[in-house]
C-alpha cells in the first residue's frame, strides 16, 4: 500500500516561532488532509489539500502532488497549536476514501 | 458548521464484554467509516460502509467486528467479545462522495477493555 512518512517526528518551539512540517507519500494521491490531534485526542480537520496551495489564519499547507510531498506551515506559534499533525492520504488507485494516515509530527510550543 | 456525533466518548469494559459504538454521520453524507487509534500510535482504518453494505475493510476488521446503519441517522460499530488489545480510540468519520473527497472525522470514542 502507499506509504506515508511526516517530518520531523518531533518539535519543540517557542510561542511566536514558525514551524514548518513535511509528509512525503509514495504514489499519486486524490486526497490529501493534514489533521491537528488536540490534547483530548480530537482529530481536527486543517485542509484538504490534493494540490496546490491553501491558507487558513496562521496556518497554511502547500501539496505538490508531482514531487508526492505536501508541507504544512505554522506562523506565530501558539500554545494551543501543541499536539499531533497527521497527514493522510487516499491513492489514486483506491475506489473509497481509505485514508492512510502518517506517523505524525508531535509539536509542543512553550509559552 | 455540520459535524460527526460519536457516543459514548468513554466507555470502559470488562474484557468478554460486547461493546456498541454509535455514530451520527452528517446528513447528506453517503459514506461512513471507521478509523482505530491505539494510545501512542498512527489512526488506522477499518471500514468504509455505502449504500447499507461494506465497501472495504482492512485486516484488522475481523470476525468480531461489524457495523451497521439501524436507521437513517445511526452507524454503529460492535465489537463482539472485546480484548485486551481493542483498547483505542475509535474515530467514525462521514463524507459526501468516495475518492476525491473531504472526511469529517467525530470526536472519537475512547474504548477501555480491562
Amino acid at each position: 500500500g502507499i506509504q506515508v512518512e511526516q517530518s520531523p517526528p518531533d518539535l519543540i518551539l517557542q510561542e511566536g516561532a514558525n514551524s514548518t512540517l513535511r509528509c512525503n507519500f509514495s504514489d499519486s494521491v486524490n486526497n490529501l488532509q493534514w489533521f491537528h490531534q488536540n490534547p483530548w485526542g480530537q482529530l481536527i480537520n486543517l485542509f484538504y489539500i490534493p494540490s496546490g496551495t491553501k491558507q487558513n489564519g496562521r496556518l497554511s499547507a502547500t501539496t505538490v502532488a508531482t514531487e508526492r510531498y505536501s508541507l504544512l506551515y505554522i506562523s506565530s506559534s501558539q500554545t494551543t497549536d501543541s499536539g499531533v499533525y497527521f497527514c493522510a492520504v487516499d491513492p489514486f488507485y483506491s475506489g473509497y476514501s481509505t485514508l492512510t494516515f502518517g506517523k505524525g509530527t508531535m509539536l509542543l510550543v512553550s509559552p | 458548521e455540520p459535524e460527526v456525533t460519536q457516543t459514548p466518548s468513554h466507555q470502559v469494559t470488562q474484557m468478554g464484554q460486547e461493546v456498541i459504538l454509535r455514530c451520527v454521520p452528517i446528513s447528506n453524507h453517503l459514506y461512513f467509516y471507521w478509523y482505530r487509534q491505539i494510545l501512542g500510535q498512527k489512526v488506522e482504518f477499518l471500514v468504509s460502509f455505502y449504500n447499507n453494505e461494506i465497501s472495504e475493510k482492512s485486516e484488522i476488521f475481523d470476525d468480531q467486528f461489524s457495523v451497521e446503519r439501524p436507521d437513517g441517522s445511526n452507524f454503529t460499530l460492535k465489537i463482539r467479545s472485546t480484548k485486551l488489545e481493542d483498547s483505542a480510540m475509535y474515530f467514525c468519520a462521514s463524507s459526501i462522495g468516495s475518492g476525491a473527497n473531504v472526511l469529517t472525522f467525530g470526536a472519537g470514542s475512547r474504548l477501555t477493555v480491562l
